[in-house]
């Protein structure tokens, strides 16, 4: 079976750190580029991160740019997320999304989330 | 920065009935448009991509058109599992969502 499973969330204060992990499986993970893609708490989907198959293409969206960092074991068929001088703002629900081989940025299999939120 | 609108932003809706909800870009995407169906709690589910591209496994009743600047998301016969809140998506540039289209039961 196709899966991603997220891991790492949690309660974190203001300016505190966090990694998160994305575990996949059934499917060969070197392939496909990956995204990260929070959910605030009755809000909207942003895309926060992307990185392509190799590592060798990051991009991130300008809320998060130099606080997080994304990156990838392919040996180890997992993706990652450091979570730097966190904010309030960053709360939400972070999902794990595999780009389709067709195109990498549309998302076709996605993790259950894990929580993450800061506060004081 | 492309914006993407979506319309309308909630509707009520009974089983069998058509249904089309309408997505907007600020600027043209050519077809570079994905809709994803999310149920609370849980994560979203690609529907279509590349506007008219029917995801594997998902079922006929959706169907998507539309390129440039305006695009639909149609369910023919709406089904008591399709209710559910609705998002475009582009990705002619970095990806964008839309801000949703919850449909629920009349």
């Amino acid at each position: 079976e196709v899966q991603l499973v997220e891991s790492g969330g949690g309660l974190v204060q203001p300016g505190g750190s966090l990694r998160l992990s994305c575990a996949a499986s059934g499917f060969t993970f070197s392939s496909y580029s990956m995204n990260w893609v929070r959910q605030a708490p009755g809000k909207g989907l942003e895309w926060v991160s992307y990185i392509s198959s190799s590592s060798s293409t990051i991009y991130y969206a300008d809320s998060v740019k130099g606080r997080f960092t994304i990156s990838r074991d392919n040996a180890k068929n997992s993706l990652y997320l450091q979570m730097n001088s966190l904010r309030a703002e960053d709360t939400a629900v972070y999902y794990c999304a595999r780009g389709i081989a067709a195109t990498d940025h549309a998302f076709d299999i996605w993790g259950q989330g894990t929580m993450v939120t800061v506060s004081s | 920065a492309i914006r993407m609108t979506q319309s309308p932003s909630s509707l009520s809706a009974s089983t069998g009935d058509r249904v089309t909800i309408t997505c907007r870009a600020s600027q043209g995407i050519s077809s570079y448009l994905a809709w994803y169906q999310q149920k609370p709690g849980k994560a979203p589910k690609l529907l279509i991509y590349a506007a008219s591209t029917l995801q594997s496994g998902v079922p006929s009743r959706f169907s998507g058109s539309g390129s440039g600047t305006d695009f639909t998301l149609t369910i023919s016969c709406l089904q008591s599992e399709d209710f559910a809140t609705y998002y475009c998506q582009q990705y002619y540039s970095y990806p964008l969502f839309g801000p949703g289209t919850k449909v629920d039961i009349k």
